[in-house]
């Protein structure tokens, strides 16, 4: 089974400072990793995606993830936060191992961001 | 492009009132759809998906069944609401896959339901 662990709820970062919000994931294959941004009573933004190749992948709005398989981690980075990124950042995986139509992602509990001014 | 729609944005339902909230795509071709609910601003939890017309799968037994009459309309309904099935109901959508898909899922903008 797919699983995914975001150990923390809250975030708390000074706007220019840099934002690191934190994802572990277990698969049995190898995994398809994702980041998604929520705006109250909005839904879910896609940010962007590990699929394979370099562990470093760049989104949207400056944020990037960096992919570590050693330690099952898929953390999701901004170099310099703004007031206008507080929100709920979902992390979601699925694993690429399985086949199975539908294509399903278990999502984590989400952390939510301040950043203050 | 393809866009999401879903409506309407807020209900408010007495108990034991049935419910209908439709979700449509534009702009792509034998999507799968999915129905969440969010409680509480926190965790999804996946209701329903679906890989073709007619096709549903549910994830969890609840008081709630959702339909597909066409390619890219779900519907999410409910003959008797409960008091539990208060929450944000958020439909997505994924390209078409042969089952072993790395395409993320794109999100309407959901529909805040309260029972009063």
């Amino acid at each position: 089974a797919q699983s995914v662990a975001q150990p923390e709820d809250q975030v708390n970062v000074a706007e220019g400072n840099p934002l690191t919000v934190k994802c572990t994931y277990s698969v049995s294959g190898n995994p398809y990793l994702f980041w998604y941004v929520q705006y109250p009573n909005r839904g879910l933004q896609f940010l962007l995606k590990y699929i394979t190749g370099d562990n470093l992948v760049k989104g949207s709005y400056g944020f990037e993830a960096e992919f570590n398989k050693s330690q099952t981690s898929f953390h999701l980075k901004k170099p310099s936060a703004l007031v206008s990124d507080s929100a709920l950042y979902f992390c979601a995986v699925r694993d690429g191992g399985i086949k199975a139509a539908g294509n399903k992602l278990t999502f984590g509990g989400g952390t939510r961001v301040l950043v203050k001014p | 492009s393809q866009t999401i729609h879903q409506w309407p944005a807020t209900l408010v339902q007495p108990v034991g009132s049935p419910l209908s909230l439709e979700c449509t795509v534009e702009g792509t071709s034998n999507p799968n759809l999915y129905w969440y609910r969010q409680a509480a601003g926190r965790g999804l939890q996946l209701l329903f998906y679906s890989v073709g017309i007619g096709q549903i799968s549910s994830e969890v037994p609840q008081n709630l069944s959702a339909s597909r009459p066409q390619d890219r309309q779900f519907i999410l309904s409910s003959k008797k609401l409960l008091l539990s099935d208060s929450g944000f109901y958020l439909c997505a959508w994924s390209g078409y896959d042969t089952g072993n898909s790395n395409q993320p899922q794109h999100f309407g903008d959901g529909t805040r339901l309260s029972i009063l």
